[in-house]
């Protein structure tokens, strides 16, 4: 079975710029995860799908970070502008619907110059 | 205590050492303790989900053990390998709540 694809890997910008991240879940999780993950940190939740529909998005900082899912498969998580604080590593991960276990793809480490 | 919390947050070890750390959850409200290993560059890697007081579980050369009542977790590594290096990561789901609280995690570092 395929894992969790992220994209780009890597990503260095200058602040106040745009920058859009790609997920592809495991093929028919329901739930998909996005996380931020500061460095010295652990993980913190940005937003939560279930679908195409948001769960929990109580932490993302709607002011600058949009997310979406359509048709409830990929999604795409942007950021703009970006802040010189936003540098982490952004992690998608999905679980089938009911399961507590995820599973991570790669993560997307940003960094804003 | 609030949060889920690991301790030491980096550790330096000689292969062929044992080493365990720990992570520390709040009791109330407790479903599942999960387990995960993030090497770098790569996927964080579940290890394992433990949901019952008492239990054990055991990968390998990596076991961990749960403590609901007090609220800690114990990972164990017997005989440390390179490969063993990554950062060890805990989260804590309470009943009906399928969000992960995380710990910050332990960085575990093997020395040849």
């Amino acid at each position: 079975e395929a894992g969790v694809a992220q994209s780009p890997r890597y990503k260095i910008i200058e602040k106040r710029q745009s920058v859009a991240f790609w997920c592809n879940p495991i093929s028919g999780h329901a739930t998909l995860y996005w996380y931020q993950q500061i460095l010295g940190q652990g993980p913190k939740l940005l937003i939560q799908f279930q679908n195409n529909g948001v769960v929990d998005d109580s932490q993302l900082p709607k002011d600058r970070f949009s997310a979406e899912r359509l048709k409830g498969v990929d999604s795409t998580l942007k950021i703009q502008p970006a802040k010189l604080e936003d540098s982490a590593v952004y992690l998608c991960a999905s679980s089938p619907w009911g399961a507590y276990e995820q599973y991570f793809g790669p993560g997307t480490r940003l960094t804003v110059t | 205590i609030l949060n889920v919390e690991q301790s030491p947050q980096s550790l330096h070890v000689q292969e062929g050492d044992s080493t365990n750390f720990t992570c520390s959850f709040p009791s109330s409200n407790f479903y599942a303790l999960h387990w995960y290993r993030w090497e770098t560059a790569k996927s964080p890697e579940a290890l394992f989900v433990m949901t019952l007081n008492g239990d054990e579980k055991k990968k390998g050369r990596i076991s961990a053990t749960l403590n609901t009542k007090e609220g800690y977790s114990y990972l164990y590594i017997k005989g440390s390998q390179p490969e063993d290096s990554a950062t060890y990561l805990c989260a804590q789901n309470g009943v009906s709540n399928y969000q992960l609280i995380w710990g910050a995690g332990t960085k575990l570092i093997i020395k040849p």
